[in-house]
Parts: C-alpha cells; sequence; structure tokens
C-alpha cells in the first residue's frame, strides 16, 4: 500500500538554528499534508501542497513539494523554543483515509 | 479541531475488561476515523466511517470494533482480544470522504494495568 517515509526521525537544535525534515514517496501524489503535534497534544494541520514544485511559506515556515511530486520537505528558519514538536507529513490513502510518515520530533534547545 | 471532542482524557483498564472510547464532532462532516499512535510512532489507522451507519476496518482493527449509529458519534471499543491496547487513541473527521483537511480530537491516553 501506499507509503511515505521521512526523515530525519529526530532532530536536536540551538535555539536560531534552521530545521528541516523530509518526506519521500515512491508514487506520484496527488497532494501533501503537513502536521504539528506538540508534545501531548493532537495533529494540527498546518499546510496542504497539491502543485508540482510548490511552494508556501507560513512566517518562518517553508514547505516545498517536489516537482515530480513524490517528495516534499518542511523548513523552518530560526527556530524558536515553540516550535517543539514532532513534524508529520502525511498523504491521502484510498479510502479518504491519511497515510501518516513516521514524523520528525523537533527539540529546541535555548 | 476545535469541533471534536473525545473522553476521556486518560483511561485505565484491567486486562481483560473491554473500554469504549467516545469521539463526537458538531462539524456536520460525514467522514471520521480512529488513529492509534504509539510512542516515537505515526498514525496507524484502525476503523473509519464515511457515512452513518457504514464503517471500514483500517489497518490494525484486530481487537477493536465501532459504531456509526449518529453522523456526529463515533465510539470505539477496545476489547480484550486487543493485545497490546495501551497507546494514544486519535480521532479525527473530515468534511467528507473526498474532502482534504481532517481535524483532530484532543486524544485519549489508554493505559492497561
Amino acid at each position: 500500500g501506499q507509503q511515505v517515509m521521512q526523515i530525519p526521525q529526530y532532530q536536536h537544535v540551538q535555539e536560531g538554528e534552521d530545521f528541516t525534515t523530509y518526506c519521500n514517496s515512491s508514487t506520484t501524489l496527488s497532494n501533501i499534508q503537513w502536521y504539528k503535534q506538540r508534545p501531548g497534544g493532537h495533529p494540527v494541520f498546518l499546510i496542504q501542497l497539491v502543485k508540482s514544485g510548490e511552494v508556501k511559506k507560513q512566517k518562518r515556515l517553508t514547505f516545498q513539494f517536489g516537482e515530480a511530486k513524490k517528495n516534499s520537505s518542511l523548513h523552518i528558519t530560526a527556530t524558536q523554543t515553540t516550535d517543539v514538536g514532532t513534524y508529520f507529513c502525511a498523504v491521502g490513502g484510498s479510502q479518504g483515509n491519511l497515510i501518516f510518515g513516521k514524523g520528525t520530533k523537533l527539540s529546541v534547545k535555548p | 479541531d476545535g469541533g471534536i471532542t473525545q473522553s476521556p482524557k486518560y483511561l485505565f483498564r484491567k486486562e481483560g475488561q473491554n473500554v469504549t472510547l467516545s469521539c463526537e464532532q458538531n462539524l456536520n462532516h460525514d467522514a471520521m476515523y480512529w488513529y492509534r499512535q504509539d510512542p516515537g510512532q505515526g498514525l496507524r489507522l484502525i476503523y473509519y466511517s464515511q457515512i452513518v451507519n457504514d464503517f471500514q476496518k483500517g489497518d490494525i482493527a484486530e481487537g477493536y470494533s465501532v459504531s456509526r449509529e449518529k453522523k456526529e458519534s463515533f465510539p470505539l471499543t477496545v476489547t480484550s482480544a486487543q493485545k497490546n491496547p495501551t497507546a494514544f487513541y486519535l480521532c479525527a473527521s473530515k468534511r467528507s470522504a473526498g474532502g482534504d483537511t481532517q481535524y483532530f480530537g484532543p486524544g485519549t491516553r489508554l493505559t492497561v494495568l
């Protein structure tokens, strides 16, 4: 079935450093979504990418969808302690469900 | 995600007991989903329902059961047949099966003693 690989599994950064997480699929995706889960919380929708080569920005967050629509990345510029959490990519399954990557857990040292 | 509630937030169960987790949404969404999350893992689909009175098994349905008698409610029962039930359970909904964004409830953390 559909799978999406996400790396790295963990990332520890000093506050102010940049952070990037990557998702890859072996098949072409119709779209990809990104979610953030704070420690002890639930996933919260961040953004959806649909178009080949699409780049979207939300303040310090930059989301990219690859030209072949098989990969995506989330980049955070100058991390802050409020960025702590696990970032998931997700793709649509055949039954309307979401198939999640395993997530990248970000920790930020003040 | 503000329109989805799950209760209780924390639940403790003895081995051999069935337990039901509540999920209610007031978003008028047709589709609802149950996911399980284990530490350091992504979310795995347990059951889903695209419309009232209909539901389908997800990837890890064994040991679980659901019902969808009302549009706004999708309770999950964790039965004694589930071998490793301790996990974080998340309910989600979206406007329709073809819709995109899923909205998650706050989750129920189940611990089997």
